[in-house]
């Protein structure tokens, strides 16, 4: 069981959007419609802010939206706001009765 | 509100077990729509997946760590406990519990973490 691979860092201004990879294999984000995405601001517990690949929480904004295509799942957050600032984790179900995350990203906003 | 809180020694000596317990509070242990998770953090790093615990007390653990980690539940006292033995230093970590809806597989509810770290 390997880690997803994600980006360790993007960037963007506010108002712009920016996108997250997620890449696994066939085992893992290619196999199963099971991609959750987290939110985490520093010293503080992750946040669940996208499930089942695409499909958002209650009081979780629009401007987060989840996507995927093959063995890569994709988190896109439009209208960046400086509060958007955090580390991003993806999470899929790894098969044979595990979970596998991702390496995380940190979003900086300019 | 699920509430979970992890509670245990935050300073373990090399070669020890580590012993976690999470305290769940409005939402039973026992409902089989959930099981319940830890998941660790080094600093800096990203997250890792532990294993799994539901009510009954099925587990599955990570192959990584499988034969360190053994898992309990207590569903009299609505919590369940993590125990790694033989713990180094690359067992420094926040350790989560959190609670996982089955039909996703998605963490809907995380506790504040515990810092654990493995010195002499």
């Amino acid at each position: 069981q390997s880690a997803l691979t994600q980006p360790r860092s993007v960037s963007g201004s506010p108002g712009q959007s920016v996108t997250i990879s997620c890449t696994g294999t066939s085992s893992d984000v290619g196999g199963f419609n099971y991609v959750s995405w987290y939110q985490q601001h520093p010293g503080k517990a992750p946040k669940l802010i996208i499930y089942d690949v695409f499909k958002r929480p209650s009081g979780v904004p629009g401007r987060f939206s989840g996507s995927k295509s093959g063995n890569t799942a994709s988190l896109t957050i439009s209208g960046l706001q400086a509060d958007d600032e955090a580390h991003y984790h993806c999470c899929s179900w790894g098969g044979s009765y595990t979970l596998v995350f991702g390496g995380g990203t940190k979003l900086t906003v300019l | 509100q699920v509430q979970l809180q992890e509670s245990g020694p935050g300073l373990v000596k090399p070669s020890q077990t580590l012993s976690l317990t999470c305290t769940v509070s409005g939402g039973s242990i026992s409902n089989d729509n959930y099981y319940w998770t830890w998941i660790r953090q080094p600093a800096g790093k990203g997250l890792e997946w532990i294993g799994r615990i539901y009510g009954s007390g099925s587990t599955n653990r990570n192959p990584s760590l499988k034969s360190r980690v053994t898992m309990s539940a207590d569903t009299s006292k609505n919590d369940f406990s993590l125990k790694l033995s033989s713990v180094t230093a690359a067992d420094t970590a926040v350790y989560y519990c959190a609670r996982v809806f089955r039909y996703g597989d998605y963490v809907d509810y995380w506790g504040q973490g515990t810092l654990v770290t493995v010195s002499s």
